[in-house]
């Protein structure tokens, strides 16, 4: 079964330090990766997928992610946070090889302190 | 400008009653999903449709009905058996059924029951 998990619901960083946001997946053959942002009552907001290759994907707003096989992984990452990225961000799933669904985390909601 | 366009944004809906969300996309893709959106519980995928008069439900799809006659277009249907219909909708779209492209929301519906 495929599923991806967030394991923080929530996540507090100080303005200008860096910010991880954790997934977790489980696909039963290779995976496509995405993470989306939210902003309150509005859809969600495309920032980078891995697909293949390098495992360090760039994607908007110069949010990173790190693609890790071995440990199911690809945590959302930012070197320098605003108080503009404070939102609600989803990891989704889809598998390369049967994948005609995406699967969605619960979210976690970032909140940068200024 | 390309995109997906929900209506209404803000819907009510008497207890009984049988509602219909709007989704159209002028992005030429050929796959759309709606979703439903929960505090707590991310993107559950409600239906989806591969291709034009063809769909296929999703994990919840008791009390909603959908139809595909166009390719432009997805609309919703909440049904009155639909218990707990309250919640944020989210339509989106892929350029094909499978393959690593992200999905491209709406700006989503909110439907409450009064």
């Amino acid at each position: 079964a495929q599923s991806v998990a967030q394991p923080e619901d929530q996540v507090n960083v100080a303005e200008g330090n860096p910010l991880t946001v954790k997934c977790t997946y489980s696909v039963s053959g290779n995976p496509y990766l995405f993470w989306y942002v939210q902003y309150p009552n509005r859809g969600l907001q495309f920032l980078l997928k891995y697909i293949t290759g390098d495992n360090l994907v760039k994607g908007s707003y110069g949010f990173e992610a790190e693609f890790n096989k071995s440990q199911t992984s690809f945590h959302l990452k930012k070197p320098s946070a605003l108080v503009s990225d404070s939102a609600l961000y989803f990891c989704a799933v889809r598998d390369m090889n049967t994948g005609n669904q995406f699967y969605f985390g619960t979210g976690t909601s970032l909140t940068v302190i200024p | 400008d390309g995109g997906i366009t929900q209506s209404p944004k803000y819907l009510f809906r008497k207890e009984g009653q049988n509602v219909t969300l709007s989704c159209e996309q002028n992005l030429n893709h050929d796959a759309m999903y709606w979703y439903r959106q929960d505090p707590g519980q991310g993107l559950r995928l409600i239906y989806y449709s591969q291709i034009v008069n063809d769909f296929q439900k999703g994990d919840i799809a008791e009390g909603y009905s959908v139809s595909r006659e166009k390719k432009e277009s997805f609309p919703l249907t909440v049904t009155s058996a639909q218990k707990n219909p309250t919640a944020f909708y989210l339509c989106a779209s892929t350029p094909q059924p499978r393959g690593g492209s992200e999905a491209f929301f709406g700006q989503g519906t909110r439907l409450t029951v009064v």
